[in-house]
């Protein structure tokens, strides 16, 4: 089955510890994406790539790294400097220039630092 | 920047009943409109979507409505079920870049 899945589900860290959380897609999708969501909102764009080896930083990058060696992986990096990191962290992907802007999403990873 | 917007937060009907769920949007510029279905602890899911050059599309008792003049779009549940219990995001794309921006989210809850 093709798809995107991330993990883990659930990850909790203590404060100042960095954390890697994980994106791969078997969808052969060109671009990829990730989101942060807290409770009763919306999802808001942390970094975006639309190829290999190359991403751009989304409306909410500060405190997160991403790389994308990989046209398979886009794995999101959450350092000490992101001073409020508890949420839902949800990936997607999608096929640029196809007509349309449909993304697919993963599961998402709810993360918690206390 | 711009943003999509939600007229409600929250919205309960009976089960069986028609549901409308609305969206505003500010940027006269955006040329793409879809529809995610969210259930609670999961991935957004895509119900429909719509482009600016259409005005109505419809799916499997889903129906999207757009008017551009207000800025407007909706989407239209037909005969709702207790699986259609969900969170209900709108999300537009504008000047070609492919990214999505997504309204807050509209909480569907179905009535026995």
């Amino acid at each position: 089955d093709g798809g995107i899945t991330q993990s883990p589900k659930y990850l909790f860290r203590k404060e100042g510890q960095n954390v890697t959380l994980s994106c791969e897609q078997n969808l052969n999708h060109d671009a990829m994406y990730w989101y942060r969501q807290d409770p009763g909102q919306g999802l808001r764009l942390i970094y975006y790539s639309q190829i290999v080896n190359d991403f751009q930083k989304g409306d909410i990058a500060e405190g997160y790294s991403v790389s994308r060696e990989k046209k398979e992986s886009f794995p999101l990096s959450v350092t000490s400097a992101q001073k409020n990191p508890t949420a839902f962290y949800l990936c997607a992907s999608s096929v640029p220039g196809r007509g349309d802007y449909e993304q697919y999403f993963g599961p998402g990873t709810r993360l918690t630092v206390t | 920047g711009e943003s999509v917007g939600l007229h409600l937060p929250t919205l309960s009907v009976q089960e069986g009943d028609n549901s409308i769920i609305n969206c505003a949007y500010s940027n006269s510029a955006s040329d793409y409109f879809i529809w995610y279905k969210q259930e609670s602890g999961k991935g957004p899911q895509f119900i429909i979507d719509i482009r600016s050059n259409m005005d109505k599309r419809q799916g499997q008792r889903v129906t999207v409505l757009l008017n551009k003049t207000v800025k407007h779009l909706s989407l239209q549940i037909a005969a709702t079920q207790p699986g259609d219990s969900a969170v209900y995001f709108c999300a537009e794309n504008h000047g070609g870049a492919q990214k999505l921006v997504f309204g807050q989210g509209t909480r569907l809850t179905i009535n026995p």
